[in-house]
């Protein structure tokens, strides 16, 4: 099936650091979408990006839509304590075996405090 | 401003019992979903209902039936358990269907084990 492949699969964040995450495909998208999800809840939509090459900021995340339309990258600037958690790109892929308009999520990139 | 609730957000079962997760949306969503996330994996979409009166499988169907009761309620049975449908169970909405702008709102899960 589709699959979209997050990198890096964990990472460890002292605040005040900028990170950097990924998701790449085979497949071409029209959409993407990053959600972060705390520990015991639902995942939170974080930004939408519907253009190639479209840029879009959230406070301190900016997200972008890659050219190629089948990558988009996620930064975090001077991240706080409470960046923690699992951050999941998501979007659904243009001729698609499912139906038009289901999404398919990355594993996620999961963030944690170095000790 | 309730958003995506969920009932139960927590239950144990054993296997072979049946039983049903219930879900509404307060957004006038048009499009319902329901996911399950296994440890380390991002959500898998089980079932959808892209308007009120139709519903389709999804990637993992097997085992589970749907009811899109009205706009508002979507629901996911389980008819006869098995240990291996022990999984976090989230309901998501979105404003429409197959198009670009679908966001997906989520709830805040339903832990479900399956002794």
């Amino acid at each position: 099936g589709q699959q979209l492949n997050q990198s890096p699969q964990s990472m460890f964040i002292q605040e005040g650091e900028d990170v950097s995450m990924n998701c790449t495909s085979s497949s071409i998208f029209n959409t993407w979408l990053w959600y972060k999800q705390d520990p015991g809840e639902g995942p939170v939509l974080l930004i939408a990006l519907y253009k190639a090459g479209e840029l879009t900021s959230n406070g301190r995340l900016t997200a972008q839509f890659g050219i190629t339309r089948k990558d988009s990258f996620l930064n975090i600037s001077a991240s706080i304590p409470s960046d923690v958690g699992i951050y999941f790109c998501a979007g659904p892929p243009v001729n698609y075996g499912g139906s038009q308009g289901n999404l398919i999520f990355g594993k996620g990139t999961k963030l944690s405090v170095k000790p | 401003n309730a958003g995506v609730t969920q009932t139960p957000k927590f239950q144990v079962l054993k296997t072979g019992q049946s039983m049903t997760l219930q879900c509404a949306q307060d957004m006038n969503h048009n499009s319902m979903y329901w996911y399950r996330q296994d440890p380390g994996m991002g959500l898998r979409l089980i079932y959808y209902s892209a308007s009120e009166g139709t519903t389709d499988k999804g990637e993992v169907p097997n085992g589970y039936n749907v009811s899109r009761l009205n706009k508002r309620e979507f629901s996911l049975r389980l008819e006869s358990a098995a240990p291996s449908q022990t999984s976090v169970y989230f309901c998501a909405s979105s404003e429409a269907f197959g198009t670009d702008n679908q966001p997906q709102h989520f709830g805040d899960g339903t832990r479900l084990s399956i002794l």
